[in-house]
């Protein structure tokens, strides 16, 4: 168990719809990532948030968004859903500043099925 | 921009033989090389990593080299066991202030008892 939730476990929803993503880091991490998972793109990096604050963006849509709350948990919207968007997101959190750490730790996962 | 080229994608061994997974990165600038290990339905378990400054990384049956000229970096697994069978995925940061990580494609490695 590496400390980091994420709810809900399993989502399934149809085309054009909204889902939220929930994600609680280990207890101290500041660092949240979100990844995507999918079987033709591996594991790709879409945003991180430090502390709050939008610290870098990767392959993420413009349908997505995230935000980091002042409790440190993270959300990930998606919306205007495609077929497309099917694939399991991890969000993963990274030890606090300070120290050069570099390691991140992941969750179990959302998988998401647009039908 | 970085990217992480794994290989092989699929590796069948006995138990007891060791396994070999190798990866390619593009960015000299890359600092720190872990390795995740994802076992189905599961999320990606950090399993070893490795800093520039480093050139071979111990952790009981697992190991990891570095060669910084060639831009390589290998998992090397030994005594393999049934419960060694997951995917393992390499990756690569930059020293940039964000730390993301580029993943390589994955290895799925099956031990076979």
């Amino acid at each position: 168990d590496s400390g980091v939730t994420q709810t809900p476990k399993h989502l399934i929803t149809a085309t054009g719809q909204r889902v939220t993503l929930r994600c609680s880091p280990r207890s101290g991490d500041l660092s949240v990532y979100w990844y995507q998972q999918s079987l033709d793109q591996g594991l790709q990096f879409l945003i991180q948030y430090y502390n709050g604050e939008e610290r870098a963006k990767g392959n993420i849509l413009e349908r997505f968004s995230a935000q980091q709350f002042p409790d440190l948990h993270s959300e990930l919207n998606l919306s205007s859903l495609e077929l497309g968007d099917s694939a399991l997101y991890f969000c993963a959190s990274s030890p606090s500043p300070g120290t050069p750490s570099y390691e991140q730790y992941f969750g179990p996962g959302t998988r998401l099925t647009v039908t | 921009g970085e990217n992480v080229e794994q290989h092989p994608s699929t590796l069948s061994v006995q138990e007891g033989d060791s396994a070999v997974i190798k990866c390619t990165y593009s960015d000299s600038a890359s600092n720190y090389f872990p390795w995740y290990k994802q076992e189905l339905g599961k999320g990606p378990q950090l399993i070893i990593d490795i800093r520039s400054n480093v050139g071979e990384k111990k952790d009981q049956r697992i190991a990891v080299t570095l060669n910084k000229t060639a831009k390589h970096f290998s998992l090397h697994i030994t005594e393999t066991q049934p419960e060694d069978s997951a995917v393992y995925f390499c990756a690569a940061t930059l020293p940039s202030g964000t730390y993301k990580y580029i993943f390589g494609t994955g290895t799925r490695l099956k031990v076979l008892a």
